[in-house]
């Protein structure tokens, strides 16, 4: 069955500092994977998406992912962070095969990022 | 395109009444999931409707069912409610089909006293 699991529930760092959050996943199958954050009191929005390609994925606000195949992880890194990014993100796995549990997301429990000043 | 909308924003209710969410997914999207988020247990996969079927559904009580009509709009019952179903609902839109990327509306703040 597939899992996602975030390894670090908060994370505070210094505004301009880079920051990476990490991400490992389980699955049997082919994966697509996705960050998203989640502003107080919102929704969820998308941040970026692996679904094929090049391993190294970029997104809205600076963002950027790697994918990494062999060690099934999935880490979130900025170089420069600033007190707008303070959110909590979550990292979520979806299978690429047909049948089973298409359709729906398995996500992990969230990093709470504190950015101060 | 508008995004997803969810209404109502806010909801308070009382034990053992039941409920009724609505969600209205990105115009040409035709898969609406629903997900509960609560503080202990995170976000939770409720269930999935395609094409106004119910095609995958996560380990929830029978007190949450749902529906989907032929617009692709889609509704959420909880009937029954319990104090533990107090959670952010959130209703997300996909075309349907792999990757399944998903895109998510404002939520639900339900609070049950």
């Amino acid at each position: 069955a597939q899992s996602v699991t975030q390894l670090d529930s908060q994370v505070p760092v210094f505004e301009e500092a880079p920051v990476e959050l990490r991400c490992n996943y389980s699955s049997s199958v082919s994966v697509y994977l996705f960050w998203y954050v989640q502003y107080p009191n919102q929704g969820l929005q998308l941040l970026l998406k692996y679904l094929s390609g090049s391993t190294l994925v970029k997104g809205i606000n600076g963002f950027e992912a790697e994918f990494n195949k062999s060690q099934t992880s999935f880490h979130l890194r900025k170089p420069s962070v600033h007190i707008s990014d303070t959110a909590e993100y979550f990292c979520a796995v979806s299978e690429g095969g047909y049948g089973g549990s298409q359709g729906n997301l398995i996500f992990g429990k969230g990093t709470k990022l504190s950015v101060k000043p | 395109k508008a995004g997803v909308t969810q209404t109502p924003r806010y909801l308070i209710k009382t034990r053992g009444q039941q409920v009724t969410l609505s969600c209205s997914p990105i115009s040409g999207h035709r898969s609406v999931s629903w997900y509960q988020q609560t503080p202990g247990q995170g976000l939770q996969f409720l269930f999935e409707y395609f094409s106004e079927t119910q095609r995958n559904k996560g380990n929830f009580p029978g007190r949450f069912s749902g529906r989907q009509f032929s617009n692709s709009r889609s509704e959420m019952n909880v009937s029954t409610l319990e104090l533990g179903d107090s959670a952010l609902y959130l209703c997300a839109s996909s075309l349907g089909d792999r990757p399944y990327e998903q895109y998510f509306g404002p939520g639900t703040r339900l609070t049950v006293t």
